[in-house]
């Protein structure tokens, strides 16, 4: 069975910094596209991020500049630097495979972050 | 604001059926495959559908996809309870993907 876990949220001040890491199981991890997908309370899915099996990135105008993807096919793990939080990017940050025919096959249960002085 | 409209929300009886709309354009959905998912409060979104009209593994027949142009239908019979949650559907738009604004349905 594939599971995806995620792991690195917390309270972070505006200007600052996180990490966020997703493990992969049940896969052949470097074969497959990955992305985040955040979403705020209240509010629907935003589409933030994503890595292609080739190494490909791609991102949301609203990140783009400010967080990073990466993965470590080793380790079967997928990462977003963010950098520069607002408060804006407050959200439930959940990783994703996919995407594959253009769909999300697999999601995690997701991260918390809160941006907050 | 979306690129993708839905409904704000749809309502029908146990056992019938409804259908939910998402409606685009030719940047999006008109030259693109759409998927759908279900979320239920507290949950992460479940793929429902993909490239259009395809079904995951495990998700029953009672839940269907279409397209035509620039706008795609997500289809649910046999209504039930546990059906009840918010449905998105998500596109490729500008090099980006796009989700709709989410239509939750209420089984009365």
């Amino acid at each position: 069975e594939v599971q995806v876990l995620e792991s690195g949220g917390g309270l972070v001040q505006p200007g600052g910094s996180l990490r966020l890491s997703c493990e992969a199981s049940g896969l052949t991890f470097r074969n497959y596209a990955m992305s985040w997908v955040r979403q705020a309370p209240g509010k629907g899915p935003e589409w933030v991020s994503a890595l292609t099996d080739s190494g490909g990135t791609y991102y949301a105008d609203s990140v783009k500049g400010r967080f990073s993807i990466s993965r470590d096919d080793w380790k079967n793990t997928l990462y977003l630097q963010m950098n520069s939080l607002r408060a804006e990017d407050t959200a439930l940050y959940y990783c994703t495979k996919g995407p594959s025919s253009d769909a999300f096959h697999i999601w995690g249960q997701g991260t918390m972050v809160t941006v907050s002085s | 604001q979306s690129v993708l409209t839905q409904p704000p929300s749809v309502s029908a009886a146990p056992g019938q059926k409804v259908t939910i709309s998402c409606s685009g354009s030719s940047s999006n959905i008109g030259n693109n495959y759409v998927s759908w998912y279900q979320q239920v409060p507290g949950t992460a979104p479940k793929l429902l559908i993909y490239e259009n009209n395809k079904r995951p593994s495990g998700i029953p027949d009672r839940f269907s996809g279409s397209k035509s142009g620039t706008s795609a239908t997500l289809g649910i019979t046999g209504l039930q309870t546990g059906d009840e949650a918010d449905y998105y559907c998500v596109t490729w738009h500008s090099s980006h993907w796009v989700f709709g604004g989410g239509t939750k349905l209420t089984v009365l």
